[in-house]
């Protein structure tokens, strides 16, 4: 169980051009889901949190306008990278906080990333 | 201001011997405390994690992880490392009743030579 899905694994687009990231959590309902970058051989940055239904919260020095995350069911979250460019290249990574019965589990679930390369 | 420290960025380990991650934080109360794996090009694997009670965790593949609230750190431990095992570990902090959001160490590469 608890498992965290994302698509597309691997993305290559120009420069300019905006690219949707799809994470879903298969078999439980996620309350909370949160999306990460992680730059190579670093660890993962926060970037927002979103909680079903209702606007993200994005942490310090993530730009709104260029990472829009919507959360618009239980199992699904979507990030969109706008008019991507070179320096949006990275490694972005989603997890699921698990409730059940409207209780929340303090544990995230996390989907195995996506590559996204912007020539 | 709240932080998790790994102090080690890269360790070497010969296949068999012993393995230990240090990792410590800096928080006003006792956090979660997770311990996961990430393999090349992969997502995030939980080896274990620590909410309360036993301060000594057993985890996944033979991993083990030791609480210490006088030294704020939760060291990851295994006594008999496998080629399998290298990977980046990461040590991971969240705040009680916030939703799962966490803060993570800057990560641990470990390598394993025959």
């Amino acid at each position: 169980g608890a498992v965290v899905s994302q698509h597309p694994s691997r993305v290559i687009c120009k420069s300019g051009t905006s690219v949707k990231i799809e994470c879903r959590s298969l078999d439980f309902q996620a309350t909370t889901m949160f999306w990460y970058r992680q730059f190579p051989k670093q660890s993962l940055m926060l970037m927002a949190t979103s909680n079903e239904g209702s606007k993200a919260t994005y942490e310090q020095g993530v730009e709104k306008d260029k990472f829009l995350i919507n959360h618009a069911s239980l199992t699904l979250s979507t990030l969109t990278v706008t008019s991507a460019h070179p320096e949006d290249s990275s490694f972005y990574i989603c997890s699921a906080s698990a409730s059940r019965g409207g209780v929340a589990y303090n544990e995230q679930f996390f989907g195995p990333g996506t590559r996204l390369t912007v020539l | 201001a709240q932080s998790v420290t790994q102090p080690d960025i890269h360790i070497t380990v010969s296949e068999g011997a012993s393995l230990e991650l240090r990792c410590n934080y800096s928080y006003g109360a006792t956090p979660y405390l997770f311990w996961y794996v990430q393999s090349p090009g992969q997502g995030l694997q939980l080896l274990l994690k620590y909410f309360s009670g036993d301060t000594l965790v057993q985890g996944i593949k033979g991993f083990e992880a030791e609480f210490k609230r006088s030294q704020s750190s939760f060291n990851l431990r295994k006594p008999s490392v496998h080629w399998s095992d290298a990977a980046e570990y990461f040590c991971a902090v969240g705040e009680r009743n916030s939703w799962g959001k966490l803060q993570f160490g800057a990560g641990t590469q470990v390598v394993v030579t025959p």
